[in-house]
């Protein structure tokens, strides 16, 4: 079965730094995909960004970058330039192509200072 | 993009009636969607997978006869808790996977209170 672990439960950083959210996984599959998602308080589920597993190659959407350590299976996510309105639960997910389905990890609630 | 949509965005029901969500892929053909629960600042947690024209999958530990879930057409799934009971309030997600870019697109979410 395959897992997901965030390890940081919160945290909190001043706005315009620079933020890294934490997580590993386990999984015996070889063909894979991981993402990261953001909760804000209205609670609707938004992907951040994702990243297929035979990519070497770290994906970027603008300001959010991750860090993909295959053999290590680790997926970190770096938020640049923090802005108040990153202000969420941020989810680390792991989605097999067969299944189809999200297993999430533990979520990381994501203050951002003034 | 792809957008879902959930109804109700919230309900109240009185103990032991039965509640219907519905989760609706607006723009693509989804054949499959899946039903996630996520109690307060918890993480999701996948309840069953609603397969389009068969019998929804459960996770191990959901109650099959307690959450029923139908798949009637390739666009609308719908979630009913049956006999609701307190212990059934909670916030209800619904999830498409729009193949084959392998991305879940989610609905708003159901906040069910059961008094």
């Amino acid at each position: 079965a395959q897992t997901v672990t965030q390890s940081q439960p919160e945290m909190s950083v001043q706005e315009a730094e620079t933020v890294t959210l934490s997580c590993t996984y386990d999984t015996s599959e070889s063909n894979y995909y991981l993402f990261w998602y953001k909760q804000p308080p209205s609670r609707q589920m938004i992907l951040v960004i994702r990243q297929e597993a035979y990519k070497q190659q770290n994906a970027t959407e603008n300001r959010f970058s991750v860090n993909f350590q295959k053999a290590a299976k680790s997926f970190s996510l770096k938020i640049s330039d923090s802005q108040l309105g990153d202000t969420a639960m941020y989810f680390c997910a792991f989605m097999t192509q067969g299944a189809q389905k999200l297993v999430f990890g533990q979520g990381t609630r994501l203050t951002i200072n003034p | 993009g792809a957008v879902v949509s959930q109804h109700p965005s919230w309900v109240i029901c009185k103990s032991g009636t039965s509640v219907k969500i519905e989760c609706r892929s607006l723009d693509f053909q989804a054949t499959t969607m899946f039903w996630y629960r996520q109690f307060p600042k918890q993480s999701l947690m996948l309840m069953a997978t609603s397969n389009e024209g068969s019998k929804a999958t459960y996770e191990q530990g959901v109650e099959k006869d307690k959450f029923l879930i139908n798949h009637a057409s390739l666009t609308l799934s719908t979630l009913t808790v049956t006999s609701a009971h307190p212990e059934d309030s909670s916030f209800y997600i619904c999830s498409a996977t729009k193949d084959p870019i392998f991305e879940a697109f989610f609905g708003q979410g159901t906040r069910l209170t059961v008094v």
